[in-house]
C-alpha cells in the first residue's frame, strides 16, 4: 500500500521548457513536503520543500505546488536545463502520534532534459 | 566539506557474514536517520536517532539489524548474518528539527 505515488516513471522534456513532475498521496495526516533529486551513485539531495498550511513555495527556477483537496503536490522546473536530469523523489513527512519526521518515499521520476 | 559522510561506500560480502557501517551527520545535527534503497523503489525509513536515544524503528528492520549512536553523533548499522535480500543502498540522513534531512552518499551493499 504505497502512501506516495509518482505515477511517470519518466519524464523527457526539451532545454528551456517547463518540466512538471506530479506526485499524489493518500494519507491526509502528511504535513510536510519534499522533494530530492538523486544523481546515479548518490544520495538524494533536498530540492525544495512546503508545509501543508501553504499551496505554492518557490526557490529559483523551482516552484512546488500543492493541493490539499485533492493530495496531489507538483514540482515545476523553469527553464529546465541538462544539468537538471535525474531522479527526482517526492517524500512526505507523517504527523501522527510516535512518528518523529521519517520520510516516506515515491519511487521516483526520471527526468532527461534534452538539449 | 560539512556534509553528511558515510563509510564505506561500497561493500561486497559472503551470505552469513556480519557487516557494518558506519555514518557522521552535519555537526550540529542531533536527528540521524537510517534508510534502505533497493532498485526501482524510493528509499524506506529504518530507524531513526535523537541524539542518541533510538526512538522509532520500521518494521521493516529486523532482528538481524541493530543500529547505535553511542555518544550522539556518528552511528553505525550492523547487519548480522546477511542475506541476499539485503543487498540494498544503505543511506543515513540527519536534520535538526523533523522536516529537512540531509543524505549521505550511501553505501551499497551487495551480498554474494
Amino acid at each position: 500500500d504505497q502512501q506516495v505515488k509518482q505515477n511517470s516513471p519518466s519524464l523527457s522534456v526539451q532545454e528551456g521548457r517547463i518540466s512538471i513532475l506530479n506526485c499524489d498521496y493518500t494519507n491526509s495526516m502528511f504535513d510536510y513536503f519534499l522533494w530530492y533529486k538523486k544523481y546515479p551513485a548518490e544520495g538524494p539531495t533536498f530540492l525544495i520543500s512546503i508545509s501543508s498550511i501553504k499551496d505554492k513555495n518557490e526557490d529559483g527556477r523551482f516552484t512546488v505546488f500543492l493541493n490539499k483537496s485533492a493530495k496531489h503536490l507538483s514540482l515545476h522546473i523553469v527553464p529546465s536545463q541538462p544539468g537538471d536530469s535525474a531522479v527526482y523523489f517526492c517524500a512526505a513527512s507523517p504527523n501522527y502520534g510516535g512518528s518523529q519526521g521519517n520520510l516516506i518515499f515515491g519511487k521516483g521520476t526520471k527526468l532527461s532534459v534534452k538539449p | 566539506d560539512t556534509g553528511v559522510s558515510q563509510n564505506p561506500r561500497h561493500k561486497i560480502t559472503k551470505r552469513g557474514q556480519n557487516v557494518t557501517f558506519r555514518c557522521d551527520p552535519i555537526s550540529e545535527h542531533n536527528r540521524l536517520y537510517w534508510y534502505r534503497q533497493t532498485l526501482g523503489q524510493g528509499p524506506e525509513f529504518l530507524t531513526y536517532f535523537q541524539n542518541e536515544a533510538q526512538l522509532e524503528k520500521s518494521r521493516l528492520l529486523s532482528d538481524r539489524f541493530s543500529a547505535e549512536r553511542p555518544k550522539g553523533s556518528f552511528s553505525t548499522l550492523e547487519i548480522q548474518r546477511t542475506e541476499q535480500g539485503d543487498s540494498a543502498m544503505y543511506l543515513c540522513a540527519s536534520s535538526w528539527d523533523s522536516t529537512t534531512q540531509y543524505f549521505g552518499p550511501g553505501t551499497r551493499l551487495t551480498v554474494l
